[in-house]
């Protein structure tokens, strides 16, 4: 079973949509992140959060200790946001603190 | 700041032959990571160092292996490449290891035929 799994795999929208990317995992956690590859293969940090929620922009990230889960959304939802977008966990369990990766959300916004 | 950088950014090598990919970070950063990523999997940790001085393995280590130079530079090694060593590498670093943001370097696209 993977530690980190994430929904959808692949997800397709309109511009201007509203979009959720969910993270759920099953390990204690110490912070949760969310980042962001390009299509280039370039990787950026969105958000580090283990608590409640972070916004930046158009992006929103939430997280729900209790129910180990997490959620990014993307409000007004434009192309340039099209890329794959990774959760990540910080397990100080089994890992020593390093990052356990999920699998990344696919996303693909057409104009 | 150039951030992280890596090199080179495509490699093609033949089954057996070795190369280094070298990683630098300009950022003071204490811990460094080397990753690899494949088609239909999660980022994996395969080598990783807390602090300058020490290096420590990942979850896939196996025939790699990798040198901390400096507080900049942190350099992952193939002796004997391998085709299951096809894959996209990544370095990262941060200012700790663990909770905090990581940066991530361009990427090295590998190639073992």
């Amino acid at each position: 079973k993977n530690e980190v799994e994430q929904s959808p795999q692949n997800l397709t929208a309109q511009e201007g949509e509203f979009i959720t990317i969910n993270c759920s995992y099953s390990v204690g956690i110490s912070a949760l992140h969310w980042l962001q590859q390009h299509p280039g293969g370039g990787i950026v940090s969105l958000f580090m959060l283990s608590s409640g929620k972070k916004k930046h922009g158009r992006l929103i990230a939430t997280i729900n200790i209790q129910e180990k889960h997490s959620s990014l959304h993307i409000t007004a939802s434009h192309p340039r946001d099209s890329a794959v977008y990774i959760c990540a966990v910080s397990d100080y369990g089994g890992s020593q603190g390093n990052l356990i990766f999920g699998k990344g959300t696919k996303l693909s916004v057409k104009p | 700041n150039a951030g992280v950088t890596q090199t080179p950014k495509f490699q093609v090598l033949k089954t057996g032959q070795s190369m280094t990919l070298q990683c630098a970070q300009d950022m003071n950063h204490n811990s460094m990571y080397w990753y690899r990523q494949d088609p239909g999997m999660g980022l994996r940790l395969i080598y990783y160092s807390a602090s300058e001085g020490t290096t420590d393995k990942g979850e896939v280590p196996n025939g790699y292996n990798v040198s901390r130079l400096n507080k900049r530079e942190f350099s992952l090694r193939l002796e004997s490449a391998a085709p299951s060593q096809t894959s996209v590498y990544f370095c990262a670093s941060s200012t700790r290891q663990g909770t905090d943001t990581q940066y991530f370097g361009p990427g090295t696209r590998l190639t073992v035929l």
